[in-house]
Order: C-alpha cells, then structure tokens, then sequence
C-alpha cells in the first residue's frame, strides 16, 4: 500500500503570508495526487487535481506542484477563510485511493 | 447543482449494523462512481471503497473487507453504503462523494462533489 505523508501536521500563520504544505508518497506516483480543503464542521471539497491543476471557483492564490514522490500545496497570500484542515490524496493506486493524515491551518 | 444528499444521523448499539443513503441530484447517476470515505472524529479521512452504478462492481479497503456492502438503486439515483458488526470505533462521519475520471490514465481521478455526511455513532 502507499502511505501519503504531510507536514506539518499544523501550522500557524498570518493573513498576507505565504503558506506551503508538503505530501511525500511512500512510492513514486506521477502526479497523480489531489489537494482537499476541509473547513471545520463541513466535507472536504477539491482544491487541486493531478497535482497542479486548479477545480473550478477555487482562487489563484492556491497552486500545487510536485511529481514522483514529493508534492506542496502553496497559499500564495493566506486569507482569514483559508482556515482549514489540507488533504492530500493518491490516486496512483487507482480504484484503490489513500489520503495523508491532514494539515491543520490556523490563522 | 451537482449534489449528493446523505441521510440523516444515526445511533446503533455494538454488533449491530447501519445502512447510510447518498442520493445523487443534477447529474447522470450511472456516469460515476461513487466512493465512501469516513472521518473519526478529530481524526483524518480513510478512504472504504467504491461502486460502479452501472454493473454494481465494487471494491473495498482490505480492513473493511467482509464488512461492508456497497450497493446502488439506479432509478432513484441513490448510493448505499451498510456496515456490519459495528464496533465503538467505528463511530465517525461517513461521506459519499462521486469520482471524476479525467483522461489519459485510468490513474487521473479525484472527488467532487462530497455529499454533508453522515455521523454515525456506535455506542452501548
């Protein structure tokens, strides 16, 4: 099975900072790797596909980058409403999925 | 609106089982597969499995393996996911959320949308 690992576990920023999070797979993955968003008491919703590709209605100040086995996910200038917990999620694995632990953002 | 809409919350004693509903809305049923994820609380997202609407094919997480079913009713575009022989730790939320195929590889998914959840609590 491949392990998806993040760090930090939690970090605590400033509004106007740049914020970066790191997923390192336990085996090389391509790109196939997803960023999730999930703000307290709500589901997760996709922020990131195929390790760069910006959803829809997400803001350009979120980008992510990465392949093989080390990905990060940047917030270019943090904002109040980034407060949230980040998911990364392998898809390399596919039908078969696996997801990091989770970093929590506090502003 | 593409949506998936989750039933409501549930409680169950240990040992006993629980039927949790995802009914899809705005969106061709059969042309996605659904999967389940679940969150304990304060803990992170563990991936359980996955349906094909269409043929009913499925696969599960190797520890959820002889547990849980997955199943589908296409003519009211509803997913189901039952666990069995419900443990403590088994109380979490349980999300439906539908997969994209994007293309190139049949490695290029990710989930979108993410149904409300479903907290279900086991407890004696």
């Amino acid at each position: 099975d491949i392990q998806m690992t993040q760090s930090p576990s939690s970090l605590s920023a400033s509004v106007g900072d740049r914020v970066t999070i790191t997923c390192r797979a336990s085996q090389r993955i391509g790109t196939y790797l997803n960023w999730y968003q999930q703000k307290p008491g709500k589901a997760p919703q996709l922020l990131i596909y195929a390790a760069s590709t910006l959803q829809s209605g997400v803001p350009s100040r979120f980008s992510g980058s990465g392949s093989g086995t080390s990905f990060t996910l940047t917030i270019s200038s943090l904002q109040p409403e980034d407060l949230a917990t980040y998911y990364c999620q392998e898809s390399f694995s596919a039908p078969l999925s696996s997801f990091g632990q989770g970093t929590k953002l506090e502003i | 609106q593409v949506q998936l809409v989750q039933s409501g919350a549930e409680v169950r004693k240990p040992g006993a089982s629980v039927k949790v509903s995802c009914k899809a809305v705005g969106y061709t049923f059969t042309g996605f597969d659904i999967n389940w994820v679940r969150q304990a609380p304060g803990q992170g997202l563990e991936w359980m499995g996955w349906i094909n609407p269409i043929n009913g094919h499925t696969g599960y997480a190797q520890r959820f393996q002889g547990r849980v079913t997955m199943t589908t009713t296409t003519s009211i575009s509803t997913a189901y996911m039952e666990l069995s022989s419900l443990e403590t730790e088994d109380t979490a939320v349980y999300y439906c959320a539908r997969r994209i195929l994007g293309t190139g590889s049949f490695r290029n998914i990710w989930f979108d949308p993410w149904g409300q959840g479903t907290l279900v609590t086991v407890s004696s």
